[in-house]
């Protein structure tokens, strides 16, 4: 079984800083991560993914995120949060070749809120 | 674009109700999902499927049950509804073999 821990459940921080949203999780096997974002009153939309290749991977909107595999974390990071960027933040992670629809295990989330 | 839609935002049942939240994908996908979303403890899968007619306990499939006649649409069903079933419920669609799940806006159910 697989399971996902965000250790932040609320991270404030103030417009232009940096910010890092942490994640750790574990599984037997390999797995694939994701980071998910959800601003208020909606659902989820996917931000982010790690599948293979380089261990960096972006969003468009100016996010990374690491796949530390020694250490099973896959934290998100940006250099200078916007306002917009207050929403919740979903890490998840998926059993590579489990069949059975490539289900997903969340973490409990954390919630960004920028401030002026 | 992707879509996935849930027919209803907002409903407020009472405690014994029948209740069906249904959602339905335009992307021809094979997988579709049915989470339930509380604070403080994340998404939990309540059940998902694979095909027509076929589903899959997920992780707190307790007290619900789903049903899947069309490949398009999966619904969600609360045979007699409590208060303890008062939470926003996601549904979500991904290809078979597809890495990406795609979310409907959320469903908030308050039994009273």
């Amino acid at each position: 079984a697989q399971s996902v821990t965000q250790l932040d459940s609320q991270v404030p921080v103030f417009e232009e800083a940096p910010v890092e949203l942490r994640c750790n999780y574990s599984s037997s096997v390999s797995v694939y991560l994701f980071w998910y974002v959800q601003y208020p009153n909606q659902g989820l939309q996917l931000l982010l993914k790690y599948l293979s290749g380089s261990t960096l991977v972006e969003s468009i909107n100016g996010f990374e995120a690491e796949f530390n595999k020694s250490q099973t974390s896959f934290h998100l990071r940006k250099p200078s949060v916007h306002i917009s960027d207050t929403a919740e933040y979903f890490c998840a992670v998926s059993d590579i070749g489990t069949g059975g629809g490539n289900k997903l295990t969340f973490g409990t989330g954390t919630q960004l809120k920028v401030e002026l | 674009d992707v879509k996935v839609t849930q027919s209803s935002r907002y409903l407020v049942k009472r405690t014994g109700e029948k209740v069906f939240l249904e959602c339905v994908q335009d992307m021809d996908h094979e997988n579709m999902f049915w989470y339930r979303q509380d604070p403080g403890l994340g998404l939990r899968l309540i059940y998902f499927s694979y095909d027509v007619k076929m589903k899959e306990k997920g992780d707190i499939p307790e007290g619900y049950s789903v049903s899947r006649e069309k490949k398009e649409r999966f619904s969600l069903i609360l045979e007699s509804a409590s208060t303890n079933q008062t939470s926003m419920y996601l549904c979500a669609s991904s290809f078979l073999a597809g890495n990406t799940i795609y979310f409907g806006e959320g469903s908030w159910l308050t039994v009273v």
